[in-house]
């Protein structure tokens, strides 16, 4: 079984500019989340969808982070402008539904110049 | 909200040793206790967890213990391998939403010595 993929791997970015990360989740998989990861730091839940509907995004700074999940499979974060604050890992994570163990991909590392 | 602390933020041992990560919560609602392994530029594995209705669980070499009435569970894993080395991330869950809404602790980097 493919695991959580994600895409780019690496992304570097000066300040104000726009970046955009692509997860697709586990085959059959409904829920689907996004998660910051601080270096140093556990991660962070960013955004929680459950097919293409958000169940919680109480944690997205959304006067600059977005995603969407138009089709209920794969998903996208986008941050603009970015900020030199912004700079971590960018895990996505799916599961069956949503109490069921969440597998988590390989994430993004950003860094912000 | 829910608020996870994690003792100790690292721990070296000897191969073979057994090695304790701690975990304190503070939100009572919350009944899924995970822990995830997570290995230099991969993400977060889970390894085991346990819902409030136990009170402890074995896999192999790990475990994990809880007690509810003082808010705190434990990883416990035994006959420590080098291969053991990675960061440990406890997580809580509260489990009355109907979905999993994971608040993580900060880590415990983990080495296993030869």
């Amino acid at each position: 079984e493919a695991g959580v993929a994600q895409s780019p791997r690496y992304k570097i970015i000066e300040k104000r500019q726009s970046v955009a990360f692509w997860c697709n989740p586990i085959s059959g998989h409904a829920t689907l989340y996004w998660y910051q990861q601080i270096l140093g730091q556990g991660p962070k839940l960013l955004i929680q969808f459950q097919n293409n509907g958000v169940v919680d995004d109480s944690q997205l700074p959304k006067d600059r982070f977005s995603a969407e999940r138009l089709k209920g499979v794969d998903s996208t974060l986008k941050i603009q402008p970015a900020k030199l604050e912004d700079s971590a890992v960018y895990l996505c994570a799916s599961s069956f539904a949503g109490i069921d163990t969440q597998y988590f991909g390989p994430g993004t590392r950003l860094t912000v110049l | 909200g829910e608020n996870v602390e994690q003792h100790p933020s690292t721990l070296s041992v000897q191969e073979g040793d057994s090695a304790v990560i701690k975990c304190t919560y503070s939100d009572s609602a919350s009944n899924y206790f995970p822990w995830y392994k997570q290995e230099l530029g991969k993400g977060p594995q889970l390894i085991i967890d346990i819902r409030s209705n136990v009170g402890e669980k074995k896999d192999q070499r790990i475990a994990v213990t809880l007690n509810k009435t003082a808010k705190h569970f434990s990883l416990h894993i035994t006959e420590t391998q080098p291969e053991d080395s990675a960061v440990y991330f406890c997580a809580a869950s509260p489990g009355n939403t109907g979905f999993q809404k994971l608040v993580f602790g900060t880590g415990t980097r983990l080495l296993v010595s030869p």
